[in-house]
């Protein structure tokens, strides 16, 4: 299957800092890659659409200047946490979709990364 | 309303189990739904897809979608320690925008 790869799997870091997660498809391209935030006991929260050489989509209430998503390649997305508060310490996830040429069934499969999970101190 | 409702549990159930997980869905655009499963601090882990009414089987899971009363299930047959874990649904909009459940949380005790 589909493997997707982020790095760093845990990171701690002063208020203030800033921070960058990256999420990689290992044997596939990803046009489309996904970051999520997940709270302990809770769902996941899509923060924004990253698709390969264009701007990022963000979901409502995400800002995007605190949360900058780069999409450079088919295989790499990053996200930085800018000026990182407590606030902000979360799990991050991503998720890239599978570029089945666009047809309804597996083109629509996402596959996750294993993490980051962030601690603001 | 949530979009796609699911009960957080937490579902406690002895091994051997036979183990159903439901969610429903208010939106009926949904075309496309999918079930994962989440360990403790992992990445969501994909499980099956289906995109119709009707059943789907892989080993001891079968997902089941019944697009007329807007309910998707997910049993568990046999169930295992090492199932314990967090079960996430998921619908997929028209739009291609995934919209997940809230989690069901299962303990399968030896």
């Amino acid at each position: 299957g589909a493997v997707v790869s982020q790095h760093p799997s845990r990171v701690i870091c002063k208020s203030g800092t800033s921070v960058k997660i990256e999420c990689r498809s290992l044997d596939f391209q990803a046009t489309t890659m996904f970051w999520y935030r997940q709270f302990p006991k809770q769902s996941l929260m899509l923060m924004a659409t990253s698709n390969e050489g264009s701007k990022a989509t963000y979901e409502q209430g995400v800002e995007k200047d605190k949360f900058l998503i780069n999409h450079a390649s088919l295989t790499l997305s990053t996200l930085t946490v800018t000026s990182a508060h407590p606030e902000d310490s979360s799990f991050y996830i991503c998720s890239a979709r599978v570029n089945s040429g666009g047809a309804m069934g597996t083109g629509e499969t996402q596959y996750f990364g294993p993490g980051t999970r962030l601690l603001v101190l | 309303q949530k979009e796609v409702e699911q009960d957080p549990g937490p579902l406690s159930v002895p091994e051997g189990a036979i183990v159903s997980l439901n969610c429903t869905y208010s939106n009926s655009a949904f075309q496309y739904f999918m079930w994962y499963r989440q360990y403790s601090r992992k990445g969501p882990e994909l499980l099956m897809y289906t995109y119709s009414s009707g059943n789907k089987e892989d080993g001891r899971f079968t997902a089941q979608v019944d697009k007329s009363s807007k309910y998707i299930s997910l049993f568990i047959r046999d169930s295992q320690p090492s199932d314990s874990a967090t079960y996430l649904c998921a619908s997929v909009t028209g739009g291609f925008k995934t919209i997940f459940g809230a989690g069901t949380r299962l303990f399968v005790k030896a």
